[in-house]
């Protein structure tokens, strides 16, 4: 099956401690991305990579990271220094050109008390 | 990317047809249109992109106007599950699938019995 994958489903973190988010795709994508849904509101970006060891920050960079070593793979880490991260963490991945077609994961909720 | 405009709000009931507008008044030579469909605590599904006239597929249809400052999702005899939030997205598809998206706060649509 080909699809993104993102891991864990639910994630629970006490503050002050960086949290690492998984995101998988085998669709052969070049283009990946992060965005964070809060609720009742649309989704906010706050990284994308267009290619392998390349990534750019979105709207909402601040208090993440992110690395791009493989095609398949663009892992978010949620730093102590983000002031609101308990969100819904969507990932997603597109062809590079030629669509607007981006496919989403499942998401991680990710809950810091 | 061009802004969008579309209503917070709208219901409906199984087997109508829904038709969902938005508004782009500064839409760009190059951009396309491109609508997600967004269940709760899932990622956004791609529904359909267009550049201009008519779109169609068997899920929904898109309607462009001569001067593309606004377009027109049409969901055929919904059903119950079509509730959901639907996002009208505008932008050049050829500057990247590794180029932003941004996603607006959306329609709701409820379809009740």
């Amino acid at each position: 099956d080909g699809g993104i994958t993102q891991s864990p489903k639910y994630l629970f973190r006490k503050e002050g401690q960086n949290v690492t988010l998984s995101c998988e795709q085998n669709l052969n994508h070049d283009a990946m991305y992060w965005y964070r849904q809060d609720p009742g509101q649309g989704l906010r970006l706050i990284y994308y990579s267009q290619i392998v060891n390349d990534f750019q920050k979105g709207d909402i960079a601040e208090g993440y990271s992110v690395s791009r070593e493989k095609k398949e793979s663009f892992p978010l880490t949620v730093t102590s220094a983000q002031k609101n991260p308990t969100a819904f963490y969507l990932c997603a991945s597109s062809a590079r050109q030629g669509s607007y077609e981006q496919y989403f994961g499942p998401g991680t909720r990710l809950t810091v008390t | 990317l061009a802004k969008t405009t579309q209503p917070i709000s709208m219901d409906s009931y199984e087997g109508q047809e829904v038709n969902i507008t938005c508004s782009h008044n500064n839409i760009a030579t190059n951009d396309y249109i491109t609508w997600y469909q967004q269940f709760p605590s899932q990622g956004p599904r791609f529904i359909i992109q267009g550049y201009k006239t008519k779109v169609t597929n068997e899920v929904a249809s898109l309607f462009i106007p001569a001067d593309r400052k606004s377009s027109t999702l049409s969901l055929p005899r919904v059903s119950l599950s079509d509730t959901a939030v639907y996002y009208c997205l505008v932008g050049d598809i050829f500057t990247g699938g590794g180029n932003k998206l941004t996603f607006g706060t959306g329609t709701q649509l409820k379809v009740e019995l």
